[in-house]
């Protein structure tokens, strides 16, 4: 079975600033890995996922994440936080020979604020 | 260009009351699912389906039930609801085609259903 860790319930950045939201999954095989972005009374879309290749993808809205295969990371990333990022972030797993009984596996969410 | 519409978006209930969150979309996906969301616990599957006439159990099925009425359609149903099922409800879809259950990515989501148990 997989997991996945976000550390952090409540990220808050400034305006302008860095934005890193941290995951890290646990998973026997090697794994798809997701970011899922929802805004306020809406459903989650996706941001971005790597499957297999460059393991540095990037997303809608500027943000990019890392596979990190020897910490088994996948830690989010923006350059400079805007108002309109705020939301919350979902990192998910799945692994990528199928999910089997457990499915895409998500973290229990971030809460990102922008102070301005 | 809908995608996944739920309906409704809101509901309260009482106690022992039933009701069924109805789905459906409109991407010729043929995999969709319920998940409920809680505060602090993230989604949680209920149940899936990965074509029509089948389903099966996901993460937290006690409590209730689903039909994939059509390839489009798939509803929840809360025979007698309880105060502990008192959440936000998502449904999603996607293309799955050898049934792997999501192995192929991106869900879609629709816009969930609010419901409260008294």
């Amino acid at each position: 079975a997989q997991s996945v860790t976000q550390l952090g319930s409540h990220v808050s950045v400034s305006e302008g600033a860095l934005v890193l939201l941290r995951c890290n999954y646990s998973s026997s095989v090697p794994p798809y890995l997701f970011w899922y972005v929802q805004y306020p009374n809406q459903g989650l879309q996706l941001l971005l996922k790597y499957t297999t290749g460059a393991t540095l993808v990037k997303g809608i809205n500027g943000f990019e994440a890392e596979f990190k295969k020897s910490e088994t990371s996948f830690h989010l990333t923006k350059p400079s936080a805007h108002m309109s990022d705020a939301a919350e972030y979902f990192c998910a797993v799945i692994p990528y020979s199928g999910g089997g009984a457990d499915g895409l596996t998500f973290g229990k969410g971030t809460h990102l604020i922008i102070q301005p | 260009n809908a995608g996944v519409t739920q309906t409704p978006k809101f509901q309260v209930l009482k106690t022992g009351q039933s009701m069924t969150l109805q789905c459906a979309q409109d991407m010729n996906h043929n995999s969709m699912y319920w998940y409920r969301q809680d505060p602090g616990m993230g989604l949680r599957l209920i149940y899936y389906s990965a074509s029509e006439g089948t389903t099966d159990k996901g993460e937290v099925p006690n409590g209730y039930n689903v039909s994939r009425l059509n390839k489009r359609e798939f509803s929840l149903r809360l025979e007698s609801a309880a105060p502990s099922q008192t959440s936000v409800y998502f449904c999603a879809s996607n293309f799955d085609p050898e049934g792997k259950r999501q192995n192929t990515g991106e869900l879609f989501f629709g816009e969930g259903s609010r419901l409260t148990v008294l």
